[in-house]
């Protein structure tokens, strides 16, 4: 069964506006690692933020943030001043020990950043 | 600090030969995690080396098998291809076992087409 879910396959969005990503995870496990990879044409997995299980304040990282809601296993990424180099693939992803730590990934999210 | 090298970036078989792709992850990094994309089923886990040993399988056939040196580079291996193995094999990178709650770092993967 599907364990993290990335509800928008596409999103559009005007150049220097605010972006969220959704995702939203399942897991039995209360130690678990949550992260977000960005993914442009080239292919390569671009690691942008991390957020553990039992971190108290969310993950921040230059213009990105996470949104971490954990009642509601709710790790949305926040990218602010959004910007025409931010068109890529978004996946999020967690590791847990119930899959003996193996990252599983979500579908991904299309962003387009409009100019 | 050299990121994960994958090599080669690009390759072209023919159905019924095998590969073998290269990973060189980031030095003092000990896991070793491949992952096969490709559009209709998205990122799937093939499996994660530690110190020269399969931590992990994801469910692929025997035709798919690696190996990891002590020097922590890995090799993956794809036997009698099939048109099916077209996809990009993506590398991840961490320190290791015990280390859950960590990033993974990624190579620029290399694209397999099998024609």
């Amino acid at each position: 069964a599907q364990k993290i879910t990335q509800t928008q396959p596409g999103m559009f969005v005007q150049e220097k506006e605010a972006v969220t990503l959704d995702c939203t995870y399942d897991t039995s496990d209360p130690s678990y690692g949550l992260f977000w990879y960005k993914q442009p044409s080239s292919g390569e997995m671009i690691f942008l933020i991390y957020q553990g299980s039992y971190d108290q304040q969310n993950a921040t990282e230059g213009r990105y943030s996470l949104n971490f809601q954990k009642a509601r296993k709710s790790a949305n990424l926040v990218i602010s001043a959004s910007q025409l180099g931010d068109s890529a693939m978004y996946f999020c992803a967690m590791r847990d020990r119930n899959r003996d730590d193996k990252i599983i990934f979500g579908k991904g999210t299309r962003l387009h950043i409009l100019p | 600090k050299a990121g994960v090298t994958q090599t080669p970036r690009y390759l072209i078989k023919t159905r019924g030969q095998q590969v073998t792709l290269s990973c060189s992850p980031i030095s003092g990094h000990r896991s070793v995690s491949w992952y096969q994309q490709t559009p209709g089923q998205g990122l799937q886990f093939l499996f994660e080396y530690f110190s020269e040993t399969q931590r992990n399988k994801g469910n692929f056939p025997g035709r798919f098998s690696g190996r990891q040196f002590s020097n922590s580079r890995s090799e993956m291996n794809v036997s009698t291809l099939e048109l099916g193995d077209s996809a990009l094999y993506l590398c991840a990178s961490s320190i290791g076992q015990g280390t859950m709650n960590t990033e993974a770092f990624f190579g620029q993967g290399t694209r397999l087409t099998v024609v």
